[in-house]
């Protein structure tokens, strides 16, 4: 399984674009980038997911460069709503698991 | 529609005892998987049954945990012996099909061991 490396935490102002980039270096050729959101005392959420380019959905967007060993999850003018932990998971096309890390406490400020 | 239930939503018991965790999946949900999540963590994955088949158990700790899914549809995570060790928060995720990067997941329970 890749191993996947996100920031801690970030904070940001209400209203500003929000990029959490994640790092994984060793991303095999089937694996896809999967990205889950998860709220205090809920289960985490699916976000969005990507194998390359750009991916944008009504929440978020992901971009992946041509290398595949980051990606970016893009949050436009985020709201106090959005505080939350943010996952970055590699997944295999073939796998059932999720493998989740310690993700990215996102703190939204008024 | 329904998500994915868990009960109890609280479990607090005495260290020696046995729990039974129960997960009900959204209906027509051919995967169910089990997660514990420490304070901090992200879940880490337990077990994993495809309709009633437990096809992966690799995450269990240890032979005190067992899970069961016997109809294919409600799925039970038994602790037996409890141990301080144990207490989680424990969490139920369901998905379409097996290889769906979409698993939702339940509200989860919180289990105490005292």
């Amino acid at each position: 399984l890749a191993k996947t490396t996100q920031p801690i935490s970030m904070d940001s102002y209400e209203g500003q674009e929000v990029n959490i980039t994640c790092s994984h270096n060793n991303i095999a050729t089937n694996d896809y980038i999967t990205w889950y959101q998860q709220f205090p005392s809920q289960g985490p959420r699916f976000i969005i997911q990507g194998y390359k380019t750009k991916v944008t959905n009504e929440v978020a967007s992901l971009f992946i460069p041509a290398d595949r060993k980051s990606s970016t999850l893009s949050l436009p003018r985020v709201s106090l709503s959005d505080t939350a932990v943010y996952y970055c998971l590699v997944k295999g096309a073939g796998s059932y698991q999720l493998t989740f890390g310690k993700g990215t406490k996102l703190s939204v400020i008024p | 529609g329904a998500g994915v239930s868990q009960s109890p939503r609280y479990k607090v018991t005495k260290r020696g005892q046995d729990v039974a965790l129960r997960c009900d999946p959204i209906s027509g949900h051919v995967s169910l998987y089990w997660y514990r999540q420490a304070l901090g963590q992200g879940p880490e994955f337990l077990t994993y049954f495809n309709y009633e088949a437990q096809q992966d158990k690799s995450g269990l700790p240890n032979d005190r945990f067992s899970a069961e899914r016997p109809e294919g549809s409600i799925s039970t995570l038994t602790i037996q012996r409890t141990e301080q060790r144990d207490s989680a928060m424990y969490r139920c995720a369901s998905s379409l099909g097996t290889t769906s990067y979409e698993q939702y997941f339940g509200p989860g329970t919180r289990l105490t061991v005292t």
